[in-house]
């Protein structure tokens, strides 16, 4: 299957520091790239929709200001937690929608950020 | 609102045993139904789908059975091994969008 990759793999950083994700397609072209929150043992929660060269669709309640979205190739996506704080410590992961007729969703291996 | 509901929240399954997750959803859209299987520490990893035209779909050890009159979709894992204990989350997705509506998702534990 197509490969999504994750980096940084795990990230710790003081509060108050900005920590941005990376999420590559590696062997396809992504149309689409959606971003999850997972906190420990629940369920993955979209934060946003990232279309090439657009501005990213944020779900309800997610702060864009907070979580910067940039898709600036149809194979990188970046989300920049911005003034992190411990509240935002949690597994983030990416998925990437390819642009073939099934359009089938891979997910990347997820990125840990713990903020002290 | 939860639009897909994933029960149960666990299960201890003996090697060698069937594994059973069941799903409902509520949003009629819906026109395609993943199964994900996730370790610890990893993201997860698509392990069989169906869409509501057909009403079961098998890949090796994995069952999809889908009841689009019910809304009820579920997961049946047979002869279920160790190396199965992971966390399910059932999904549903209108195509139009491809947004994953995900469940809560069910920690599977297969006893040797």
């Amino acid at each position: 299957g197509a490969v999504v990759s994750q980096h940084p793999s795990w990230v710790i950083c003081k509060s108050g520091t900005s920590v941005k994700i990376e999420c590559r397609s590696l062997d396809f072209q992504a149309t689409t790239m959606f971003w999850y929150r997972q906190f420990p043992k629940q369920s993955l929660m979209l934060m946003a929709t990232s279309n090439e060269g657009s501005k990213a669709t944020y779900e309800q309640g997610v702060e864009k200001d907070k979580f910067l979205i940039n898709h600036a190739s149809l194979t990188l996506s970046t989300l920049t937690v911005t003034s992190a704080h411990p509240e935002d410590s949690s597994f983030y992961i990416c998925s990437a929608r390819s642009g073939t007729n099934t359009g089938e969703l891979f997910f990347g291996e997820g990125s840990r950020l713990t903020v002290l | 609102q939860q639009q897909v509901k994933q029960s149960p929240q666990s299960l201890i399954v003996q090697k060698g045993g069937i594994s059973i997750i069941n799903c409902a959803y509520e949003n009629t859209a819906f026109d395609y139904f993943p199964w994900y299987q996730q370790f610890p520490g990893k993201g997860p990893a698509l392990l069989i789908a169906i869409r509501p035209d057909v009403s079961e779909k098998k890949e090796g050890r994995f069952t999809i059975s889908f009841n689009k009159s019910a809304k009820q979709f579920s997961l049946h894992i047979m002869d279920s091994q160790p190396g199965d204990s992971a966390t399910y989350f059932c999904a549903a997705l209108r195509g139009s969008n491809y947004k994953l509506t995900f469940g809560k998702g069910t920690l599977l534990t297969v006893n040797p």
